[in-house]
């Protein structure tokens, strides 16, 4: 079975502070991605990166930045945490598929909190 | 950008009724497909359906597909009491790359049992 791990399911930080969200998956899963999930706003791309090092913006990137030096490795980081980036974070990865969108396989969440 | 919206928003069913949920998109896609979500977890995949397919079946699930009127649908049939969650659309669009997917907002189904 496809695993897709992250790092905290919870986690409280506050205001100001650097945090790192660590995502990993055991499938070689060339795409990886980071979406955040609201209330009422469903899921929203962040970042996404089909290969190491390679990265592209997904629709909400202002406020994140992201990490992929190893394959099985996705990172996501808050520079500067604020209030407004309180969500759950949800990290996937997917084949690169042929022509197509392959199944995209899901880690459990990080619910993060800044206060 | 919202490429899906689903409809309804909430449902609520007895057990052992049918529950229907709909999606509307944008754009051309090359396929649609349809993840469950159960509260605070991650998304699970169910059922992947292709431009060029009308109608999918998996177990009790039946996932339709009208390309020309860019809507799908997903049903549930005899649902149960562990169908509670929250379910979502994904389209792939056509002329993006990289596996990129566009969820919907999700129809959040609730069995009693």
């Amino acid at each position: 079975d496809v695993k897709v791990t992250q790092s905290s399911r919870y986690l409280v930080k506050r205001t100001g502070e650097k945090v790192f969200l660590e995502c990993v998956q055991d499938m070689d899963h060339e795409n990886m991605f980071w979406y955040r999930q609201d209330p009422g706003l469903g899921l929203r791309l962040i970042y996404f990166s089909y290969d190491v090092k390679m990265k592209e913006k997904g629709d909400i990137p202002e406020g994140y930045s992201v990490s992929r030096e190893k394959k099985e490795r996705f990172s996501l980081i808050l520079e500067s945490a604020s209030t407004n980036q309180t969500s759950m974070y949800l990290c996937a990865s997917s084949f690169l598929g042929r022509g197509s969108t392959d199944t995209q396989y899901f880690g459990p969440g990080t619910r993060l909190t800044v206060l | 950008s919202q490429q899906g919206e689903e409809d309804p928003q909430a449902l609520s069913i007895q057990e052992g009724e049918n529950a229907t949920m709909n999606c509307s998109y944008k754009t051309s896609i090359n396929n649609l497909q349809w993840y469950r979500q159960n509260s605070g977890r991650g998304l699970v995949h169910l059922i992947l359906i292709r431009s060029n397919e009308r109608e999918k079946h998996s177990g009790r699930l039946r996932v339709t597909l009208d390309t020309s009127k860019k809507s799908s649908s997903l049903l549930i049939t005899a649902s149960r009491a562990a169908d509670t969650a929250s379910y979502f659309c994904a389209t792939d669009e056509a002329g993006t790359s990289y596996g990129k997917l566009t969820f919907g907002q999700g129809t959040i189904l609730t069995v009693h049992p």
